[in-house]
C-alpha cells in the first residue's frame, strides 16, 4: 500500500540545536501535512502545505513542500524541551483525497 | 473548549468483553474519522463519516468492530468480544469537506484501550 517514509526515525539533539527531518513517498501528494504528538495524547496539526515549493512558518517551525511533489521538510529551530515528542508528516491517499495516510514518524529527544 | 473530546481516555477490559468509545468533534465539521495507533506507527485509517452517512470501512476494521454517528454530530465506536490484539489508541479526528480550502484533520486525545 501507500506509504510515507520518514527520517530519521528518531534524533538526539541538544537544547538550543536546529533540528531536520523530512518524509518522502513514491508517489505525488498535493497535500502534506505535519503533525506532533506528545505521549498519550492525539497528534496535533502544526502546518498544512497546499503547493508544490511553498514555504511555511509556524513559529519556531518552518516546513517545506518539495519541488517534486514527492517530499516534505520540518525544520526547528532553537530546539526547547517541549518541542519532545513524534513528528508525523500524513497527507491525503493519492487516488483517495479522503483519506490520510501517515508516515511512522521521528522521535525527537532533547538531552539535558 | 471546541475541539475534539473522546471518552473515556482509558479503557481496561479483559479479553471477550464488549467495549464503547465516544468522539464529539468539533461541532462544525461533518466529516468525522476513526484511526488506530499502536506503540511505534502512525495513526491507522479505520472509517469515516459524512454527516451521518459511514462512507468507507478499512479492512482493518474486522466484523467486530462497528461504528455509528446517528444524528451526524457525536460518533461511537463498538469493539466486540475484544481480544488481545485490539489493544491500542483509538483516535478520533474530524475535518471540514474536503472541496473546501483545507481539510486538515483535528485529532481528540484518545482512548486508549488495555485487554487483559
Amino acid at each position: 500500500g501507500q506509504q510515507l517514509n520518514q527520517s530519521p526515525q528518531s534524533m538526539f539533539i541538544q537544547e538550543g540545536e536546529d533540528v531536520s527531518m523530512n518524509c518522502t513517498s513514491s508517489s505525488i501528494f498535493n497535500t502534506w501535512l505535519w503533525y506532533k504528538q506528545d505521549p498519550g495524547e492525539g497528534p496535533v496539526l502544526l502546518i498544512a502545505l497546499y503547493k508544490a515549493g511553498e514555504l511555511t512558518s509556524n513559529g519556531r517551525l518552518t516546513a517545506q513542500f518539495g519541488i517534486t511533489r514527492k517530499d516534505s521538510f520540518l525544520n526547528i529551530s532553537a530546539s526547547i524541551p517541549s518541542d519532545v515528542g513524534i513528528y508525523f508528516c500524513a497527507g491525503p491517499h493519492p487516488n483517495r483525497d479522503d483519506k490520510i495516510i501517515f508516515g511512522k514518524g521521528t522521535r525527537l529527544h532533547i538531552l539535558p | 473548549d471546541t475541539g475534539v473530546s473522546q471518552n473515556p481516555r482509558h479503557k481496561i477490559t479483559k479479553r471477550g468483553q464488549n467495549v464503547t468509545f465516544r468522539c464529539d468533534p468539533i461541532s462544525e465539521h461533518n466529516r468525522l474519522y476513526w484511526y488506530r495507533q499502536t506503540l511505534g506507527q502512525g495513526p491507522e485509517f479505520l472509517t469515516y463519516f459524512q454527516n451521518e452517512a459511514q462512507l468507507e470501512k478499512s479492512r482493518l476494521l474486522s466484523d467486530r468492530f462497528s461504528a455509528e454517528r446517528p444524528k451526524g454530530s457525536f460518533s461511537t465506536l463498538e469493539i466486540q468480544r475484544t481480544e488481545q490484539g485490539d489493544s491500542a489508541m483509538y483516535l478520533c479526528a474530524s475535518s471540514s469537506s474536503p472541496r473546501d480550502p483545507s481539510y486538515e484533520q483535528y485529532f481528540g486525545p484518545g482512548t486508549r484501550l488495555t485487554v487483559t
